[in-house]
């Protein structure tokens, strides 16, 4: 089935420890966006890729870093200079990037990473 | 800077009720207008709207979009224990340069139906 699977659900990281969180999409979407959820909070956008080798800053990209090597691939680093680490961490795709003219703009999302920093 | 707020915050009903959820925007170069039901964790897409007065349905959810007013509701008829979730709003519009324009999501409304 196509859908997009984030790893790990789970994680846990003492404070000053860079982490990695991994998305990945079979549903050929040429855009990936990744979103980041606080309690009582919207989602914020932390940096999004309209196509490979390409990605630039959401709203809160500070103490994040990301690459798009793969089209099915867009892993996101939780630095150490991120001051407030702990959230849930949304993956998204689309068919066409939100960021261009067409209409179209339903984003798939994968089912979270939970970040818990001690 | 767009803006997306969404009333109320949170909400607590009896299964049959009727409920309304509102949604108010603020979106540079508007395009359109999604709805997300999210119950535990990934967000499931509901209804996007575009044009102004013209319902979308889906079962017992509908939604409409009145972009003079800048305002879109949800409604939910006949509500199950199945509905209590989170709605989340978003307004997306056109990317103008300068910053990262896209989908700006209101802060939700977390509904619970009750048996």
């Amino acid at each position: 089935d196509g859908g997009i699977t984030q790893s790990p659900k789970y994680l846990f990281r003492k404070e000053g420890q860079n982490v990695t969180l991994s998305c990945e999409q079979n549903l050929n979407h040429d855009a990936m966006y990744w979103y980041r959820q606080d309690p009582g909070q919207g989602l914020r956008l932390i940096y999004y890729s309209q196509i490979v080798n390409d990605f630039q800053k959401g709203d809160i990209a500070e103490g994040y870093s990301v690459s798009r090597e793969k089209k099915e691939s867009f892993p996101l680093t939780v630095t150490s200079a991120q001051k407030n680490p702990t959230a849930f961490y949304l993956c998204a795709s689309s068919q066409t990037s939100l960021f261009g003219g067409g209409l179209t703009g339903e984003l798939f999302f994968g089912e979270g990473s939970r970040l818990t920093v001690l | 800077e767009d803006k997306v707020v969404q009333s109320p915050l949170s909400l607590v009903v009896h299964e049959g009720d009727t409920v309304t959820l509102n949604c108010s925007y603020e979106v540079t170069n508007f395009r359109s207008l999604l709805w997300y039901k999210q119950e535990k964790k990934a967000p499931t897409f509901l209804f996007m709207l575009t044009s102004s007065g013209i319902e979308k349905k889906s079962g017992r959810l509908s939604s409409i979009l009145d972009k003079k007013e800048l305002f879109s509701i949800l409604n939910i008829t006949a509500t199950q224990t199945g509905d209590s979730a989170v709605y989340l709003c978003a307004g997306k519009g056109v990317y103008s340069g300068g910053g990262a324009d896209g989908l700006t999501f209101g802060k939700g409304t977390h509904l619970i139906i009750q048996p």
